[in-house]
């Protein structure tokens, strides 16, 4: 079976500044991928940046960059250069390869950018 | 742009009312996905159709059913709608070159009274 874990129910962070939001795992597949979801208040859930397990370079989508540390089972989501649209709730999922449509989810992430 | 629509935001349906949620993506995506969010659960995958006519359980499938008539649509079915089914519903879809990929709809919030 497979976990998810975001410890951090919400966080604030001032514009500009970098954000760092928490994600650790668990299973057994030896091959999976690792995802980050934004959701807007809007709802939509706008996909952010993919991770698969035996990349070995970490990903990155423009200020978006995921930290991906094997061997610590945690993926963690970089937000470079805050802006007060990334004000959202956001979400760590992960998925075995075998079964690209099973994602699992985190409990996710609030987070609140201030001017 | 990948477009996945719902076809409702917002829904309140009684007690024992067969609710049907209606899912329709415009890319021709083979797979499609229902999921449940509740606050401090995350999401939830109820179902999902790598093609039509096919679908598979995902982790909390009782209580629903699913149909995939045609590609681009899926729907979700509440047989008999009770108040633990108040969430927000929302249908996602991927292509087979991406799996991995999943584009969502903006969500249904349903309410059971």
């Amino acid at each position: 079976a497979q976990k998810i874990t975001q410890t951090q129910p919400g966080m604030f962070v001032q514009e500009k500044e970098a954000v760092t939001l928490d994600c650790t795992y668990d299973t057994s597949d030896q091959s999976y991928g690792l995802f980050w979801y934004k959701q807007p208040s809007s709802g939509e859930m706008i996909f952010l940046i993919y991770q698969g397990s035996y990349d070995e370079q970490n990903a990155t989508e423009g200020r978006y960059s995921l930290n991906f540390q094997k061997a610590r089972k945690s993926a963690n989501l970089v937000i470079s250069a805050s802006q007060l649209g990334d004000s959202a709730m956001y979400f760590c999922a992960m998925s075995s390869t075998d079964s690209w449509g099973k994602l699992q989810f985190g409990a996710g992430t609030q987070v609140v950018v201030t001017p | 742009d990948v477009k996945v629509t719902q076809s409702s935001r917002y829904l309140v349906k009684r007690t024992g009312e067969k609710v049907f949620l209606e899912c329709v993506q415009d890319m021709d995506h083979e797979n499609m996905f229902w999921y449940r969010q509740d606050p401090g659960l995350g999401l939830r995958l109820i179902y999902f159709s790598y093609d039509v006519k096919m679908k598979e359980k995902g982790d909390i499938p009782e209580g629903y059913s699913v149909s995939r008539e045609k590609k681009e649509r899926f729907s979700l079915i509440l047989e008999s709608a009770s108040t633990n089914q108040t969430s927000m519903y929302l249908c996602a879809s991927s292509p087979q070159t991406r799996p991995e990929t999943q584009y969502f709809g903006p969500g249904t919030r349903l309410l059971v009274l």
